[in-house]
């Protein structure tokens, strides 16, 4: 199957700074993908889907100036975590699909994030 | 928001023994999707049900789905430890994927 990496696997960022995500489609071209957030022992919550090129479309309650998307590339999209708090602490996992197919997505490995 | 809701949360089996999770959802939906998650990794997608099929076999998987009582149920046969996971029953509504909050199968050897 289609393979999506993220990187960094683990990150450890003291409060007020700003970290970066990246999720990249290793063997397709990934015209949409999702990031999701996801709270220990909890289900995975969307918190946006960016389009390659595009703004990205923010769920409702998730502060799009607090968690900045950027969709670049039709292999790369990255998430931004700006002035990092520990409540911000949590996995955070994305998803890419590709030309044409719309209900397969293909999930990153997820990043744990730990903001001291 | 939360698309789907599991039931049990919780689910603890013998190895051998079957395991059925149940999933209730409150939109409508183009699909549902059931995903499984290691502690601490990311997802493996196990099977996508449309929404106008309504029972789907993947090896020792079977999917059910109702869309009249919006449920759906994932069944697998001769559970195995290996197997100990969580699983999440997903809607796909369009392009997005919705999860529900998951169950947690622990299969003991």
């Amino acid at each position: 199957g289609a393979v999506v990496s993220q990187h960094p696997s683990r990150v450890i960022c003291k409060s007020g700074t700003s970290v970066k995500i990246e999720c990249r489609s290793l063997d397709f071209q990934a015209t949409t993908m999702f990031w999701y957030r996801q709270f220990p022992k909890k289900s995975l919550m969307l918190m946006a889907t960016s389009n390659e090129g595009s703004k990205a479309t923010y769920e409702q309650g998730v502060e799009k100036d607090k968690f900045l998307i950027n969709h670049a590339s039709l292999t790369l999209s990255t998430l931004t975590v700006t002035s990092a708090h520990p409540e911000d602490s949590s996995f955070y996992i994305c998803s890419a699909r590709g030309q044409g197919v719309v209900y397969e997505q293909y999930f990153g490995p997820g990043t744990r994030l730990t903001v001291t | 928001s939360q698309q789907g809701e599991e039931d049990p949360q919780a689910l603890s089996i013998q190895e051998g023994e079957n395991a059925t999770m149940n999933c209730s959802y409150k939109t409508s939906i183009n699909n549902l999707q059931w995903y499984r998650q290691n502690s601490g990794r990311g997802l493996v997608h196990l099977i996508l049900i449309r929404s106008n099929e309504r029972e789907k076999h993947s090896g020792r998987l079977r999917v059910t789905l109702d869309t009249s009582k919006k449920s759906s149920s994932l069944l697998i046969t001769a559970s195995r430890a290996a197997d100990t996971a969580s699983y999440f029953c997903a809607g796909g509504v369009y392009d997005k994927v919705i999860f529900g909050p998951g169950t947690s199968l622990s299969v003991i050897p």
